[in-house]
């Protein structure tokens, strides 16, 4: 089966900073996604990104699906992007994700 | 569109206790499934379903049984609790090859 991980495990950044959390996947992987989850326990959808790049305000994301990889970057971190960043992937023709073990990020005011 | 709905969102049982959380979606998605999370943890997928009469089980399936008797809901059925299944639950549904959605969450303590 196929395994995905992120790193890094844990980032804390100061409010203004930048940072890039990265996803690499074992096997071939179609329906690439990012999530965050909030402080709350809330699971959003923060980009389907099976390939290429894709901006969303201060977060975009980039999958490179031939060297298995994604990349989720968050520009002037605020304190509100704090929580768990799980990446997701499955294997063509299936249904279930397999995720990723997260990268939990505390920005400081 | 309310997307995914589950109910309860807070639930307390005693154990041996059953219930049954509630998940609806209302986006026509055929793929549903049930996940588990524990504390710290990542998300553990108990049983999904792949439309209306099929089911199949996740990597954590004992303890709970499901049914799909419609697309739109998809109900995890706890027959008799343990203080081990203590965990937010979270339903999720999607259509083949496009983003998977999640439900809000069910806190669920067994005592």
């Amino acid at each position: 089966g196929i395994q995905v991980e992120q790193s890094p495990p844990d980032l804390i950044l100061q409010e203004g900073a930048n940072s890039t959390l990265r996803c690499n996947f074992s096997d071939s992987v179609n329906n690439l996604q990012w999530f965050h989850q909030n402080p709350w326990g809330q699971l959003i959808n923060l980009f389907y990104i099976p390939s290429g790049t894709k901006q969303n305000g201060r977060l975009s994301a980039t999958t490179v699906a031939t060297e298995r990889y994604s990349l989720l970057y968050i520009s002037s971190s605020q304190t509100t992007d704090s929580g768990v960043y799980f990446c997701a992937g499955r294997m063509d023709s299936s249904y279930k994700l397999i995720f990723g073990s997260g990268t939990r990020l505390l920005v400081r005011p | 569109n309310a997307g995914v709905t589950q109910t309860p969102k807070f639930q307390v049982l005693k154990t041996g206790q059953s219930m049954t959380l509630q998940c609806a979606q209302d986006m026509n998605h055929e793929y549903m499934s049930w996940y588990r999370q524990d504390p710290g943890m990542g998300l553990r997928l108990i049983h999904y379903s792949v439309g209306a009469g099929i089911t199949d089980q996740g990597e954590v399936p004992n303890g709970y049984n499901v049914s799909r008797s419609t697309t739109e809901d998809f109900p995890l059925r706890l027959l008799s609790a343990a203080p081990s299944q203590t965990s937010v639950y979270f339903c999720a549904s999607s259509r083949k090859g496009t983003a998977q959605y999640f439900g809000p969450g069910t806190r669920l303590t067994v005592l």
